[in-house]
């Protein structure tokens, strides 16, 4: 069975970087044809793709957030990275990791975690 | 603003017969691309409930179906059972975005 988690800080400062990993278990970030996509959800709100990277190790990224976002993998640890540079407070939000299968579904999510950006 | 349309809220007895609609446009669903549903419980992360416009996941009761036709699409449920209180979104891939696009969600009152 496919886990996904994420992990990293829960509160961020105004202005600074929020990163955060998500651990990939029971699949390999490596393995054909799939995505690995950020996901996020504003409090009480709807879902937002923030964007994605291909098994090939390009990128995609919502244009609403692409000149702040970066997506990396660390393929020998099986996990891959979201960076959202100068936050702000319409920022916190629930992130979730997901995998995107070749019909461009999301088949397996992480759990979510909370960040919330306030000084 | 969703490129994805759902209606924002919809109820209905225990055993009777709900659907939710979802709306989109020349750039996603029209296009031909699929529409897949989750369903988000309270305090959870989404999980995948209708692929490929009409395709149910290995344990998703019958009880679920989709279909999909020109721009829109909708989730059937049937039988309703107090633990189908949720959200659920729709989502699908968009021309304009290069990217996926989810409804605004639509929450699902078991009365």
């Amino acid at each position: 069975q496919v886990q996904l988690q994420e992990s990293g800080p829960g509160l961020v400062k105004p202005s600074q970087t929020l990163s955060l990993t998500c651990t990939v278990s029971g699949d390999s970030i490596s393995s054909s044809g799939k995505y690995w996509s950020w996901i996020r959800q504003h409090p009480g709100k709807g879902l937002e793709w923030i964007g994605f990277i291909y098994y090939s190790g390009s990128t995609y990224y919502n244009p609403s957030l692409k000149s702040r976002v970066t997506i990396s993998k660390d393929t020998s640890k099986n996990q891959f990275s979201l960076k959202l540079a100068s936050v702000t407070a319409a920022d916190t939000a629930v992130y979730y990791c997901a995998r995107e299968g070749h019909e461009l579904d999301f088949d397996f999510w992480g759990q979510g975690t909370l960040v919330t950006v306030s000084s | 603003q969703s490129v994805l349309t759902q209606p924002p809220s919809v109820s209905g007895a225990p055993g009777q017969r709900v659907t939710i609609s979802c709306t989109g446009s020349s750039s996603n669903l029209g296009a031909d691309y699929d529409v897949h549903w989750y369903q988000q419980l309270p305090g959870t992360a989404p999980k995948l409930l209708i692929y490929g416009n009409i395709n149910r996941p290995s344990g998703v009761p019958d009880r679920f179906s989709g279909s999909k036709s020109g721009t829109s699409a909708s989730l059937a449920i049937t039988g309703l059972q107090i633990e189908d209180e949720a959200d659920y979104y729709c989502q699908s891939y968009d021309t304009s975005l290069s990217g996926s696009i989810f409804g605004g969600g639509t929450q699902l009152t078991v009365l």
